[in-house]
């Protein structure tokens, strides 16, 4: 059964970056079935998509957040990360990671859960 | 992007009555529709995807229907632990959006 772990550091000072990394088991992030993705929760937007990374390193973003959005992927770990510059208040949020099975489901299939990134 | 609205947005039910919320996409995205259920600081789960597929592992009593822009999700006899917030989403468009959430609680 797959499992994926959020970590990272839970406060990051406005204007900068906001790193975290998404440990998966139970699955390999080298998997072709499979993209690795970010969603995050705020109190005025609700779950926002953030974007996502398949195995060969293809990324796909979210418009709003695309200038200030990077995700790599390190199969080595079996993680993938994400990198979110020039943060603000308005990125405060809970960050989950989750599987995105585009083969069968078009859903995110698994999902961590959620760490809290505070910006002050 | 495509808006996705639920409705409502809280609701208040007891053990073993039938609940549906209902899910709204401001334009035709077929059936690429699913619904999560999340409990506080829990993993989201998948419950339903393509609309109306129920995912490996989820009791029946929880069911999809809909197509094109009108989604409903129905729990049949409500149980103690399905008390929590159920989103839908849309994957026909990036970018991917939610619902606001529907919060379930007891009455």
């Amino acid at each position: 059964q797959v499992q994926l772990q959020e970590s990272g550091p839970g406060l990051v000072r406005p204007s900068e970056t906001l790193s975290l990394t998404c440990t998966v088991s139970g699955d390999s992030v080298s998997t072709t079935s499979h993209y690795w993705g970010w969603i995050r929760q705020t109190p005025g937007k609700g779950l926002e998509w953030i974007g996502y990374i398949y195995y060969n390193g293809h990324t796909d973003y979210n418009p709003s957040l695309r200038s200030r959005v990077s995700l790599s992927i390190d199969t080595a770990m079996n993680q993938f990360s994400l990198k979110l510059r020039s943060v603000s208040a308005a990125d405060t949020a809970v960050y989950f990671c989750a599987r995105w099975n585009y083969y069968e489901r078009n859903s995110f299939d698994s999902w961590g859960p959620g760490t809290v990134a505070i910006v002050s | 992007d495509t808006q996705m609205t639920q409705s409502p947005s809280s609701l208040s039910a007891s053990i073993r009555d039938r609940v549906t919320i209902t899910c709204r996409a401001s334009e035709n995205i077929n059936n690429y529709l699913s619904w999560y259920q999340h409990k506080p600081g829990k993993a989201p789960k998948l419950l339903i995807y393509a609309a109306s597929t129920l995912e490996s592992g989820v009791p029946s009593r929880f069911s999809g229907n809909g197509s094109e822009t009108h989604f409903t999700l129905t729990i049949s006899s409500l149980q103690p632990e399905d008390f929590a917030t159920y989103y839908c989403q849309q994957s026909y468009r990036v970018p991917y959006t939610f619902g606001q959430g529907t919060s379930l609680d007891i009455k």
